[in-house]
Parts: C-alpha cells; sequence; structure tokens
C-alpha cells in the first residue's frame, strides 16, 4: 500500500514565477492536510480539504496561496508571484478520517527554493 | 490558540544512554498527542500516539504517557542506538482542541544526536 505521494521532491522558482506542488493521499485516504515548515522551525498547518471543499484554511496566507483537492487527480497547492520568504519544505498530509484524533500520515515533502 | 513547546536541541548522548525529551502542551481542550520523527531529507513518520488522559504510547522502544495534569507527553527510551539519531517533533490535534479544527500543532522540533 504506496504512501503519501508529493512531487517534485525540489522545485526551483525565480522570483515572481509560479508553484505548483501535488499531493496524491495513501489509498482509501479522503482527508488531505498541506504544512510548512520553515529552516529551524516546525511545521505550520496550513489547509484541510477534502475532495471538492476546502474545510479549513485558517493557516493559508491570504494572497498568492491557493489550494485544491478535485474529484480525480491529486490535491494541488499553488503559489503564485513566488517570494524568496517563500523558499520552505511544503508537506502533505492524509487520513482516513477528519477530526484532529486520526493519525495524519506525511509525505516525504517538496522543498521549495525560490531565487 | 493551542500551542506546543518542547525542549531546545541539540541534544547529544552517548549510545545506550537514557533519553528524554519534555514536551508540554496549552490547549482548550483533549487534544490527542503525537511524537513524529524526521530523519534527514525525509518527511515524518509517526512515532507513537495516545488520545486519551494516562494512555501511554509506545513503539520501537519509545514511550510517551498523556498527563492531563501537568499537561505533558514527554518522550523517553531506555537505551538510544545511533540510528535514533534525528528530529522529534511533538503535535497536539483534535476537534476540541480549539484552533484549526483538524490541523495539527506542531513544536518546533528537537535534533537528537547519538555517538557511538
Amino acid at each position: 500500500n504506496a504512501g503519501v505521494m508529493q512531487n517534485p521532491r525540489h522545485l526551483v522558482r525565480r522570483r515572481g514565477q509560479e508553484a505548483r506542488l501535488r499531493c496524491s493521499p495513501m489509498k482509501g485516504h479522503s482527508h488531505v492536510y498541506w504544512y510548512r515548515q520553515l529552516p529551524e522551525e516546525g511545521l505550520k498547518f496550513m489547509v484541510y480539504l477534502q475532495k471538492e471543499n476546502i474545510i479549513d484554511e485558517s493557516g493559508m496566507p491570504k494572497e498568492r496561496f491557493s489550494a485544491e483537492f478535485p474529484k480525480e487527480g491529486p490535491s494541488i497547492l499553488r503559489i503564485q508571484q513566488v517570494v524568496r520568504g517563500d523558499s520552505a519544505a511544503y508537506f502533505c498530509a492524509s487520513s482516513a478520517r477528519g477530526g484532529g484524533e486520526d493519525t495524519q500520515y506525511f509525505g516525504p515533502g517538496t522543498r521549495l527554493t525560490v531565487l | 490558540g493551542d500551542s506546543v513547546t518542547q525542549m531546545e536541541g541539540p541534544v547529544t548522548l552517548s549510545e545506550e544512554a537514557f533519553l528524554t525529551i519534555n514536551c508540554t502542551y496549552t490547549a482548550t481542550g483533549y487534544p490527542s498527542l503525537f511524537w513524529y520523527v524526521q530523519y534527514p531529507g525525509e518527511g515524518l513518520q509517526l512515532l507513537l500516539k495516545a488520545t486519551k488522559a494516562d494512555d501511554k504510547g509506545s513503539n520501537k522502544g519509545f514511550e510517551a504517557t498523556y498527563r492531563k495534569e501537568t499537561t505533558s507527553f514527554h518522550l523517553e527510551k531506555g537505551s538510544v542506538q545511533v540510528s535514533d539519531s534525528a528530529v522529534y517533533f511533538c503535535a497536539s490535534g483534535g476537534r476540541y482542541s480549539g484552533g484549526g479544527a483538524d490541523g495539527l500543532t506542531f513544536g518546533k522540533g528537537t535534533h537528537l544526536i547519538i555517538q557511538p
């Protein structure tokens, strides 16, 4: 049973470009979470999605960031007009049920570098 | 909002030493508590969890007990190995813990270095 998959593993963008990060949850999981890890920091929650619905985006920056989890295909975290401060590791997690008590399984992350 | 505080690192120990990594939390409700481990260049792996007061989570020789009275979830291992070298994250989560309904709240991580 494949785990959570993320691609690309490494992404380099120049300031002003767009970054698209993909996440495929574990088989049978319909709950997806995105987190950001800045250097020397813990992970910060960004957004929680179920299929075709954003449930909680309380951790998403108000501008340039968006996320989706379509009926078919992976979840996408999109960052428009990237800036150097967006350089970080972005982790996706999935769970079989929501509620926070359920274990979240993490992908290997996408390390975004903005030049 | 919720917060998780864990001891600063790096923590350097010799092989076979006893390990304790402290973790305390603040929450408006009754969160579940987790320890995750991150090896270099990899994602987080769940190490253990506890969902209610006095529960003990255990895995691979690691243990942590959910202490509601002290709001703590300290990680312990009786005899560490070089292969335990990694970054350890304490986290809280749960629908009733406040803040983001389902997102986990993480501590900053503790870098553990085990020397042969």
